[in-house]
């Protein structure tokens, strides 16, 4: 049973480029959380996804991010021109279907670590 | 001031010693996680606890809702406990995963 599966771990774009990560929730799980670690700073929560419906984006940028959870496929994090700033470790987190509130917790994916250059 | 902060931020423990490490909220709460991020990066999560105490072999996490507190132990710590633990809150009325993270504690459990 493969945990919450992240790819690629290392990607490094060029200023301007677009980068795609992908996560891929623990089997059995439909809900799908995007964090972002900048460095030397401590987590921050970006998105919440269920399959096709993103429920709380309020931790997403406003402009060149988006996120999406197809019915068929991995979660989608996708950041369009993307700057130095953006530099840092993307985490995905998954959970059963209310999981998260009644005391299943979360399981992590290893991250994709972005560099921009 | 951050709404979650941790202390201490570095602790440095000899092997077998006994470890605590503080979590203080101001936020109303549903839910307070304990997470380990081991030095390759990964992300474990220890403890999910809305009241009580929780024990998971050498693992003791505790709140104390009235107080706006928690506190992760560690009994007989082992150079494997090496790592940086992160205590995130979930805000009450927000969404799922919609979590408040503190900026970790770095472990150093030396043999």
């Amino acid at each position: 049973n493969a945990g919450v599966m992240q790819n690629p771990r290392h990607l490094v774009r060029r200023r301007g480029q677009e980068a795609r990560l992908r996560c891929s929730p623990m089997k059995g799980h439909s809900h799908v959380y995007w964090y972002r670690q900048l460095p030397e700073e401590g987590l921050k929560f970006m998105v919440y996804l269920q399959k096709e419906n993103i429920i709380d984006e309020s931790g997403m940028p406003k402009e060149r991010f988006s996120a999406e959870f197809p019915k068929e496929g991995p979660s989608i994090l996708r950041i369009q021109q993307v700057v130095r700033g953006d530099s840092a470790a993307y985490f995905c987190a998954s959970s059963p279907s209310q999981g998260a509130l009644i005391g299943y917790g979360y399981t992590f994916g290893s991250g994709t670590r972005l560099t921009v250059v | 001031k951050n709404e979650v902060e941790q202390s201490p931020q570095n602790l440095t423990a000899q092997e077998g010693e006994f470890i605590t490490i503080n979590c203080s909220y101001s936020v109303g709460i549903s839910a307070l996680h304990w997470l380990q991020q081991h030095p390759g990066g990964g992300i474990v999560s220890l403890f999910m606890l809305s009241s009580g105490k929780k024990k998971h072999g050498r693992l003791i996490a505790t709140i104390n809702i009235q107080e706006k507190h928690s506190s992760l132990h560690i009994t007989a710590s082992h150079p494997r406990d090496s790592a940086v633990y992160i205590c995130a809150a979930a805000n009450y009325g927000g969404s799922q995963g919609n979590l408040i993270f503190g900026k970790g504690t770095k472990l150093s459990v030396k043999p």
